[in-house]
């Protein structure tokens, strides 16, 4: 299965401005969803973009995919304090039958 | 999505004994998951639960040290089998069922459960 990278692995901003990760896979993909993890708890799933897709919005988040490059963005917006967590990308290869594949994730912190 | 508890949502075992976490979704899901997170790391899935026969395992997993059930389509277990410190992790299980499109949606998580392996 692929191996999803993230970059950068922690980034911090401040309170407002707009935080971008990145996201890069090996191999194709069916779809790909990013989640929020706050201090090793469950995972909150906050997009699905599908390959046949380019850009998707939900609220302050912007994902974006490029499968020429095997690649992915998630831009959050205004950040707020509460948006201090771990976010990973994670792909599928067939339509969900084999799980899902992560990648490493990025620890963003927002300062107040 | 459906929702998903996970019990129990901690546990601290003694070195040599087993450990089995229950899943419970609220609705019929086709396909459940279990996933391994070890301390600072990623996650990993560790098989597919299949109702109704033998779970699909990942290159590294096996049965015997991590047997799971799936009885029906709301619930399934894992058990971590003769605990060494090395399986100190938070388990995570999982659904994912078709949206309203008829394709596959989003995967949904339980809170997982911490384990800690003394």
């Amino acid at each position: 299965s692929q191996q999803g990278e993230e970059d950068p692995q922690a980034l911090s901003i401040q309170e407002g401005e707009n935080a971008t990760m990145n996201c890069s896979y090996k191999t194709s993909i069916n779809n790909l969803q990013w989640y929020r993890q706050n201090s090793g708890r469950g995972l909150v799933h906050l997009i699905l973009i599908r390959s046949n897709e380019r850009e998707k919005h939900s609220g302050r988040l912007r994902v974006t995919l490029d499968t020429s490059k095997k690649s992915s963005s998630l831009l959050i917006t205004a950040s707020r304090a509460a948006d201090t967590a771990s976010y990973f990308c994670a792909t599928d290869n067939r339509s969900g039958a084999d799980g899902l594949t992560f990648g490493k994730g990025t620890h963003l912190i927002i300062q107040p | 999505s459906a929702v998903i508890s996970q019990k129990p949502s901690r546990d601290i075992c003694q070195r040599g004994t087993s450990l089995t976490i229950q899943c419970q979704v609220d609705s019929q899901v086709t396909m459940m998951f279990w996933y391994r997170q070890q301390p600072g790391q990623s996650l990993t899935l560790i098989a597919t639960a299949n109702q109704g026969s033998e779970a699909t395992y990942e290159s590294g997993f096996v049965i015997d040290k991590f047997p799971i059930s799936r009885p029906n389509l709301t619930f399934s277990t894992l058990t971590v089998s003769n605990m060494s410190p090395e399986d100190s992790s938070i388990y995570l299980c999982s659904g994912w069922d078709t949206g309203l499109a008829g394709v596959l949606d989003e995967q949904f998580f339980g809170p997982g459960t911490r384990l800690t392996v003394l």
